[in-house]
């Protein structure tokens, strides 16, 4: 079976700028979450969404965001891009968040900002 | 009340020695506390996980040992190996509530030397 996949895994940005990042999760799982992941900070819960719809939401500003599609695929779009989103960030997927199934990490995508 | 604070952040065993890793918590709704372990280059995997109705959980050589009065629990990897060497993170939600959001410990990079 295949793991979490998340595109691309690396890339490069100007501040200012907006960025997608796209995860697919493990076939059968239904429920997506995301996460930054930085040096000072740590490991920090952006969003997770089930059924297309945000179930929680971190302590992020508005310029983070995202989605989820029918077929559990997400995506998480960052708008005016600064200089301190520059992270790791790690799409996970479960089962089904109503028996808190174990989470799977993907291999992230890694953000710079210049 | 949402930390969760992890020790030590590095530390250096020999190989067949012991690792301990400390994680205590504050917010005494959570009920679920995963460990996972991060490769360089990949994401966060799990590693093992306890809830509070007991004090013990061992799989294989990783043990994690948990003191709902203190509120702390601990990751003992025995017979460590080189293979071991990696980046720990604690971790805690609240299993009730149905979410894959968890709340991490800053990480432990353990090295484990032949």
């Amino acid at each position: 079976k295949a793991g979490v996949t998340q595109t691309p895994r690396y890339l490069i940005k100007t501040r200012g700028q907006q960025v997608t990042l796209s995860c697919s999760p493990i076939s059968g799982h239904r429920s997506v979450s995301w996460y930054q992941q930085t040096p000072g900070q740590g490991l920090q819960f952006l969003f997770e969404y089930f059924s297309e719809t945000q179930r929680n939401k971190g302590n992020f500003p508005g310029r983070f965001s995202g989605r989820q599609f029918s077929n559990s695929r997400s995506e998480m779009n960052v708008s005016t891009l600064e200089l301190g989103d520059s992270a790791l960030y790690l799409c996970a997927s479960s089962l089904d968040p109503t028996v808190n199934s174990p989470l799977h990490f993907g291999n992230g995508t890694r953000l710079t900002v210049t | 009340q949402q930390q969760v604070k992890q020790s030590p952040q590095s530390l250096i065993v020999q190989k067949g020695g012991i690792s301990i890793i400390n994680c205590a918590y504050e917010n005494t709704a959570f009920d679920y506390f995963p460990w996972y372990q991060q490769f360089p280059g990949k994401g966060p995997a799990l590693l093992i996980a306890i809830r509070p109705d007991v004090s013990e959980k061992k799989e294989g050589r990783f043990t994690i040992s948990f003191n709902k009065s203190a509120k702390q629990f601990s990751l003992h990897i025995m017979d460590s190996q080189p293979g071991d060497s990696a980046t720990y993170f604690c971790a805690a939600s609240r299993y009730s509530s149905n979410t894959g959001k968890l709340i991490f410990g800053q990480g432990t990079t353990l090295q484990v030397k032949p």
